[in-house]
């Protein structure tokens, strides 16, 4: 069964370092979203991709976080410099895309996070 | 600017009760999902629901859907330990199809 995957899976950092994350959607998904979960909280979309170009990033804090997909496949999220309220995981999912807009085909699929421990 | 409430946020039950878990939202749209999240582990999607009056089951789970209300209903029905998650609804809304969480519901059944 196709997965999302991410990597790494755990990152420990130190405040004021950067780190990067990666992801590779589910083959043939168009749309690619990263989010934020803070522990005990809901998923908080950060960005929001349809093929390579950028459709949502309003809740991305774009002094310190970057994101691209530069051929609209896989993509890199950045955090340079971290703080430590960028503790948290860090969740990329995927679907088909909205010009096959359905039921089936707008459910977002979640890859295994990344956990981020900023020190 | 759309807000989902769930409700509770904690859930302690026993095996072999029934409970509810609820979930509102704040305005029109289209399509409302229930998701499980495993401590530690991602969100796995249960249930997509579409239209008015959707109903959908699987296994001990049954989520409904009352778009007039704006509520959704996650139904537990013979609680079995192995049911103990996390389950978030998510509301999409928006131009881009954006989903808002709800904070989570921490459900533990107990033996």
């Amino acid at each position: 069964e196709a997965e999302v995957a991410q990597s790494p899976r755990y990152k420990i950092t130190e405040k004021s370092q950067a780190v990067a994350f990666w992801c590779d959607p589910i083959s043939g998904h168009a749309t690619l979203y990263w989010y934020r979960q803070i522990l005990g909280q809901g998923p908080e979309l950060l960005v929001q991709f349809q093929d390579e170009s950028v459709v949502d990033d309003s809740q991305l804090p774009k002094d310190r976080f970057s994101a691209e997909r530069l051929k609209g496949v896989d993509s890199t999220l950045k955090i340079q410099p971290a703080e430590l309220g960028d503790s948290a995981m860090y969740l990329c999912a995927s679907s088909l895309g909205d010009r096959f807009r359905s039921a089936s085909t707008d459910t977002q699929y979640f890859g295994p996070g990344t956990r981020l421990t900023v020190l | 600017e759309l807000k989902v409430e769930q409700n509770p946020l904690f859930l302690s039950m026993q095996e072999g009760k029934n409970y509810t878990i609820y979930c509102n939202y704040s305005t029109t749209s289209d399509r409302l999902y229930w998701y499980r999240q495993d401590p530690g582990k991602s969100l796995e999607s249960l249930f997509v629901l579409l239209s008015n009056g959707a109903v959908k089951q699987e296994g001990r789970l049954m989520a409904s859907l009352d778009t007039k209300a704006r509520l959704s209903t996650l139904h537990i029905t013979a609680a079995v330990h192995d049911l103990s998650a996390t389950y978030f609804c998510a509301v999409s809304g928006g131009s881009n199809y954006k989903l808002t969480f709800g904070k989570g519901t921490l459900l533990t059944v107990n033996p």
